[in-house]
């Protein structure tokens, strides 16, 4: 258990319309992470975060935007939801170490129609 | 970039039986590899690691294999059982902070 919470887990949105997906991890770890997860394309990197205020582009992070105000929060923010991105979101932390381990959320579910 | 990739997508075996999943991964740069086990309606699962200075690790009833030299690692289940039916995929980790993550190879275990 990494001590992250997603919400809301599931949502149903319309086209347009914006929509905030909140990741909040209880053990103050510095790297947060939110990918989405497709049917053939595995895990993909939207943004990420090196700690507060200091956030960085993925690989797919053309419609979406993040924020990190405070340690325990990264917020996703889809400005436009467009039908493309019905996805399951996932957000992540790393666990420093001897090698820096992932560990993931439960994930939010996310239909735009 | 980087690419993570399993030889194949399906796995079935009966129970008791073992399985083994691969992956190969691009990167031999990659110094640090996961692996991660995902059942319906949930997140992906830390089940096991191992680093670049490694050739085999062994946990409760998982052992994970690397060989560096094709780039290829595995992860071998004993006596598997229903409740190890979920996807399996690795993840590689290279440059810090940065993971690239396979596809993942769906695992039935039949009673």
């Amino acid at each position: 258990d990494a001590g992250i919470t997603q919400s809301p887990r599931h949502k149903v949105t319309e086209t347009g319309t914006p929509v905030t997906l909140r990741c909040h991890q209880t053990e103050n770890h510095r790297y947060m992470y939110w990918y989405r997860q497709d049917p053939g394309h595995g895990l993909r990197l939207i943004h990420y975060s090196y700690g507060v205020k200091d956030t960085d582009k993925g690989e797919v992070s053309d419609g979406y935007s993040v924020s990190r105000s405070k340690t325990e929060d990264f917020l996703l923010t889809l400005e436009s939801a467009t039908s493309s991105q019905t996805s399951v979101y996932f957000c992540a932390t790393v666990r420093l170490g001897s090698g820096n381990t992932i560990y993931f959320g439960e994930g939010s579910w996310l239909t735009v129609v | 970039g980087e690419s993570v990739g399993l030889h194949l997508p399906t796995l079935s075996v009966q129970e008791g039986d073992n399985s083994i999943i691969n992956c190969a991964y691009s990167n031999s740069a990659s110094d640090y590899f996961i692996w991660y086990k995902q059942e319906s309606g949930k997140g992906p699962q830390f089940i096991i690691d191992i680093r670049s200075n490694m050739d085999k690790r062994q946990g409760q009833r998982v052992t994970v294999l690397l060989n560096k030299t094709v780039k290829h690692l595995s992860l071998q289940i004993a006596a598997t059982q229903p409740g190890d039916s979920a996807v399996y995929f690795c993840a590689e980790n290279s440059m810090g902070n940065q993971f690239y993550f396979g596809t993942g190879t769906s695992l039935t275990v039949i009673p």
